[in-house]
């Protein structure tokens, strides 16, 4: 099936800096999603991304669907305690509408005030 | 309506014991989703439900494992003669099945039972 490769797989990062984490596929992927998790509960979609080059923005959170349509990146940028949390990407395994979602390992990310 | 609601949040069964859950999707979204999340990993899908039907299930969802959405609302998830192996969180989605122009829709996750087999 498709795999879903994230890194770094941990970041420890100062309050204000910025963060960049990346995605990679075995396949390729018409969609890309990036969610975010914090503990104890369910994943929350942070930005979808539709076209391959498609550079979209949500706050202060910038992901972009790389032209291979093979890969993926987010940025974070002045990181605030509160992005704590898992940073996962996903793709839906067809591209029909609903369909089931394949996820990536995660990026755990830890700011210190 | 708040999103979707999943209980319990948390059990802790015996090896061996059934366990049930139950989610609560969104009331207009008519497909549900359960997956799997164990510790250190993404989620995995387990199975999905468009309205009353189960379209797909994973090889993840052995004879064990059974889902139902009788009346295409509630959904519950059963795990007999549980092991320890099953501890994990178990994620309940749901989303819309089309939108107008087509597209993927978007899933909405509940906040998910994490159960401990011991």
């Amino acid at each position: 099936g498709q795999q879903l490769n994230q890194s770094p797989q941990s970041m420890f990062i100062q309050e204000g800096e910025d963060v960049s984490m990346n995605c990679t596929s075995s396949s390729i992927f018409n969609t890309w999603l990036w969610y975010k998790q914090d503990p104890g509960e369910g994943p929350v979609l942070l930005i979808a991304l539709y076209k391959a080059g498609e550079l979209t923005s949500n706050g202060r959170l910038t992901a972009q669907f790389g032209i291979t349509r093979k890969d993926s990146f987010l940025n974070i940028s002045a990181s605030i305690p509160s992005d704590v949390g898992i940073y996962f990407c996903a793709g839906p395994e067809r591209e029909t509408s609903g369909s089931r979602l394949t996820f990536g390992e995660g990026t755990q990310l830890t700011v210190n005030p | 309506d708040t999103g979707v609601s999943q209980n319990p949040r948390h059990k802790i069964t015996k090896r061996g014991q059934n366990v049930t859950f139950r989610c609560d999707p969104i009331s207009e979204h008519n497909r549900l989703y359960w997956y799997r999340q164990t510790l250190g990993q993404g989620p995995e899908f387990l199975t999905y439900f468009q309205n009353e039907a189960q379209l797909e299930k994973s090889r993840l969802l052995s004879d064990r494992f059974s889902a139902e959405r009788p009346k295409g609302s509630f959904s519950t998830l059963e795990i007999q003669r549980t092991e320890q192996g099953d501890s994990a969180m178990y994620l309940c989605a749901s989303s819309l099945a089309y939108i107008r122009g087509g597209g993927y829709t978007e899933a909405f996750f509940g906040q998910g039972t994490r159960l401990t087999v011991v």
